[in-house]
């Protein structure tokens, strides 16, 4: 099993792009979490999915940040437009309803 | 509000000594806890848990203790070493997992 996988690793793009953040979960897994890491907020939920469905949103800092789950082995994190605030490393973790979060490689947003 | 606090943002030990890592939470409905370990360009990893009915568990060099009436656990690690030295998030069994702000512990030789 090749883990839970992140792409792109970094990201560095313009104040005003649109930025799109990859994870594939592990097969199986039927829970899918985005986490966002910070100096000042440590991690914190930006949302997740069960079986393929939002659950919980209530962290998506804005409008701006949505999240989409098109089936089970694929979700992706969109920020429009991005801001400098936004630069961070984001996961991605998948769990299924007896194991534990594993957690993919990050990817570390740096919007200029 | 943060329901899992880690008041520590770092701590720095002597290899071979003990490191103690403390967190506290606010939820008296949480009834299992988790420690994760994060190095530098990883994901955090899983390294030791423990359920509201015990006290202590322990995992080789790694102990957690729980102590609920105070709402607080530590992570201990005897003898630390080098290798330790990472990022120590605690985490609270609600669907999803809370996080506190993490602990980087550096290990030193």
């Amino acid at each position: 099993d090749a883990g839970v996988i992140q792409s792109p690793r970094h990201e560095v793009t313009e104040m005003g792009q649109e930025v799109t953040l990859r994870c594939k979960p592990i097969s199986g897994h039927n829970s899918l979490f985005w986490y966002r890491q910070t100096m000042m907020r440590g991690l914190e939920l930006l949302i997740y999915f069960n079986n393929n469905v939002p659950i919980d949103d209530s962290g998506m800092p804005e409008d701006r940040f949505s999240a989409k789950m098109p089936n089970a082995s694929f979700s992706t994190l969109k920020i429009q437009p991005s801001e400098p605030r936004d630069s961070a490393v984001y996961f991605c973790a998948s769990s299924s309803g007896t194991s534990g979060y594993t957690f993919g490689s990050g990817t570390r947003l740096t919007v200029v | 509000d943060q329901q899992v606090k880690q008041n520590s943002p770092s701590l720095s030990v002597q290899e071979g000594r003990i490191s103690i890592l403390n967190c506290d939470y606010t939820n008296s409905m949480f009834d299992y806890f988790l420690w994760y370990k994060k190095y530098p360009a990883e994901g955090p990893t899983f390294l030791i848990s423990i359920s509201s009915i015990k006290d202590k568990n322990e995992d080789g060099r790694f102990t957690v203790f729980l102590n609920k009436s105070a709402k607080h656990l530590s992570l201990h690690i005897v003898p630390s070493q080098p290798g330790d030295s990472a990022v120590y998030f605690c985490a609270a069994s609600d669907t999803p997992l809370v996080f506190g702000k993490g602990t980087r512990l550096s290990v030193i030789a």
